[in-house]
């Protein structure tokens, strides 16, 4: 497709389990970003590659949060042990440059009993 | 202190009307802002860039106060189809990172 795609739409997990969400940028876009997007409140940044690299992980809450784009293009942002805390729409981005217009997917909402 | 701070309103306006709200960002080095629209369970999308000396694009109108840390938007002739939740996002000074306010919610009426 033309736009960002992101699977699973939507994603019931346990307390407990791993979840890993995909993303497929739009082509040739060279950004990459993850936010999450908690009920009522606005996207928050969690991590930026540009290409394979990980120039930023600030905003990934703790270290059971792991991003990884190993060929520049589709990205993963896997968690671990999940926690009901981590229940929220996880969005991606992309951009042809470092700055600019962010284009969306539309997001991977989590669920964690 | 969030680093963007948006009236959540509602603001709800009758189709035709002007509506205008502002959003006040903290970090003075910021030097790129947007709005940004937001559907129900729906992914954010660009509305706008805002420009120093403001900007109009159609019925959208979006000003910067540098002085005042303030970036306000503006909807004249409202559509039902402006019904949304308009985010306003300033970057952190490194170009990449951006920051989102919690998003401004306006509802049209027939």
């Amino acid at each position: 497709g033309a736009g960002v795609s992101q699977s699973p739409r939507y994603k019931v997990a346990k307390r407990g389990q791993d979840v890993a969400l995909r993303c497929d940028p739009i082509s040739g876009h060279v950004s990459l970003f993850w936010y999450q997007q908690a009920l009522g409140q606005g996207p928050e940044f969690l991590t930026y590659f540009q290409n394979e690299a990980q120039l930023d992980k600030s905003g990934l809450p703790s270290d059971r949060f792991f991003a990884e784009r190993p060929e520049g293009s589709v990205s993963t942002l896997k968690i671990q042990r999940t926690q009901q805390e981590d229940s929220a729409v996880y969005l991606c981005a992309s951009s042809p440059g470092g700055s600019g217009e962010l284009f969306f997917g539309e997001g991977s909402r989590l669920t964690v009993l | 202190r969030k680093e963007v701070e948006q009236d959540p309103g509602p603001f709800n306006v009758p189709e035709g009307a002007t509506v205008a709200f502002n959003c006040t960002y903290s970090n003075s080095a910021s030097q790129s802002f947007f709005w940004y629209r937001q559907d129900c369970r729906k992914e954010p999308k660009l509305l706008m860039s805002v420009y120093s000396s403001g900007n109009e694009d159609g019925r959208f109108t979006a000003q910067l106060n540098r002085a005042s840390q303030y970036i306000s938007l503006l909807i004249r002739d409202s559509k039902l189809s402006d019904s949304a939740t308009y985010l306003c996002v300033v970057n952190k000074g490194d170009d990449y990172k951006l920051s989102f306010g919690a998003g401004t919610t306006v509802t049209v009426r027939a």
